[in-house]
């Protein structure tokens, strides 16, 4: 998973701060995914990001949580006012451009979310 | 409601035999399906993956198999190997929609 590069890889944040996670993707790549995933759960899709644009946000709550993938460096996934519920694995996933079929995404090795 | 299901929360085989991982769908809009192996602490690694035009994908010692009339979708591992010991995701995608929708998984456990 070395090609998709998310920091850091754990981040304890107390209730009410700002969570912040990066995410770099594979070189080549510029379609970005956001995933979460909750202990003993599937991974749930979150956003779905190309460079300056979000493509879907269908899987975002509608408070609190954003991203941005900007012209120039990572992506960014951007939690404000955390609270214990936000506490879970967030994975980034890259894919080439092109058409969506066809293409898997290629995961990173995650984000450890801890809400004290 | 859980569009992907994979049933067998874990499943235990011999090194050597045949590992059969399931995963049922409900959503018929799907066309391309995808597994992931997933170690703990690490994020999932792509396997193999099919698309609905086709019932069968082979690469090396994975098979995916696809019955679409029954929305059914199976990973054969063979020979298993110790180092197959990990958590199985089963995805899905549908044409034109990107973001994966995944199942539960299963932990396979191969036993030396």
């Amino acid at each position: 998973n070395a090609g998709v590069m998310q920091n850091p890889r754990h981040l304890v944040r107390r209730r009410g701060q700002e969570a912040r996670l990066r995410c770099s993707p594979m070189k080549g790549h510029s379609h970005v995914y956001w995933y979460r995933q909750l202990p003993e759960e599937g991974l749930k899709f979150m956003v779905y990001l190309q460079k300056e644009n979000i493509i879907d946000e269908s899987g975002m709550p509608k408070e609190r949580f954003s991203a941005e993938f900007p012209k120039e460096g990572p992506s960014i996934l951007r939690i404000q006012q955390v609270v214990r519920g936000d506490s879970a694995a967030y994975f980034c996933a890259s894919s080439p451009p092109g058409q969506g079929i066809g293409q898997p995404q290629h995961f990173g090795d995650g984000t450890r979310l801890s809400i004290l | 409601d859980q569009q992907v299901k994979q049933n067998s929360p874990s499943l235990s085989v011999q090194e050597g035999r045949i590992s059969i991982l399931n995963c049922d769908y409900t959503n018929s809009m799907f066309d391309y399906f995808l597994w992931y192996k997933k170690y703990p602490a690490e994020g999932p690694t792509f396997l193999i993956s099919i698309s609905s035009i086709k019932d069968k994908n082979e690469d090396g010692r994975f098979t995916v198999f696809l019955n679409k009339s029954a929305k059914h979708l199976s990973l054969h591992i063979v020979p298993s190997q110790p180092g197959d010991s990990a958590v199985y995701f089963c995805a899905a995608s549908n044409f034109g929609n990107e973001k994966l929708t995944f199942g539960t998984g299963t932990r396979l456990t191969i036993i030396p």
